[in-house]
């Protein structure tokens, strides 16, 4: 069983249009991670929850909002997507000493 | 299957001596490496990075990691390790325009 998973692996999507990526961890972890890989493969934190509460809510746009419904799934609301926006998102959760990455969604806006 | 080890769950070391967090990979072709650290509530901040040349490569607080080819390791070291330097470090290697990370090795430096 994959620990973290998130769906989907790829999204393509036109300028303005609103996507959401799903994260569902089954490690039993309190804390989620959103991470964005730029073009220079450099991950930045986007936000974090533990227990269903946003601790880290770096400098993102507000078009980007997540969403906690409990503490085994983070998912990634996007509005009104921009080209910029393209990117491949990590979804993360930790417990300790250990994180735990999924594979990413390489989202393209055309 | 493409991946990242870090073999220790936690190294831990004292203030003044150096340090080694290893790391290996299984990637085909030539990797880009990366080491990635994670302070307490805080997410993951960038120390460096590997694409080509010099085996040696220096990063940020004063950090370098060894690229070694035919051991497929990408180990990261101080001269002299810093008790403020206690802290989660991850590896990771790009494959497919996408980072592959290890899981993590808890670096404790103390006093």
């Amino acid at each position: 069983d994959t620990a973290v998973s998130q769906t989907p692996k790829y999204l393509v999507t036109q300028m303005g249009n609103d996507k959401s990526i799903k994260c569902e961890q089954n490690l039993g972890h309190d804390t989620m991670y959103w991470y964005k890989q730029d073009s220079k493969k450099f991950l930045k934190i986007m936000f974090s929850y533990n227990n269903k509460e946003l601790i880290i809510n770096e400098t993102v746009p507000n078009r980007f909002s997540p969403k906690s419904p409990d503490k085994a799934h983070l998912n990634l609301h996007i509005n009104s997507l921009e080209l910029g926006d393209s990117a491949v998102y990590f979804c993360a959760s930790s417990a300790r000493e250990k994180l735990f990455f999924g594979s990413g969604t390489q989202l393209s806006v055309l | 299957a493409q991946s990242v080890a870090q073999p220790e769950d936690q190294v831990n070391v004292a203030e003044g001596n150096p340090l080694t967090v290893k790391c290996t990979y299984s990637v085909s072709g030539n990797p880009y490496l990366f080491w990635y650290v994670q302070y307490p509530n805080r997410g993951l901040q960038f120390l460096l990075k590997y694409i080509t040349g010099d085996n040696l490569v220096k990063g940020s607080y004063g950090f370098e990691a060894e690229f070694n080819k035919s051991q497929t390791s990408f180990h990261l070291k101080k001269p002299s390790a810093l008790v403020s330097d206690s802290a989660l470090y991850f590896c990771a290697v790009e494959f497919t325009d996408k980072l592959i990370f290890g899981t993590g090795t808890r670096l404790q430096v103390f006093p």
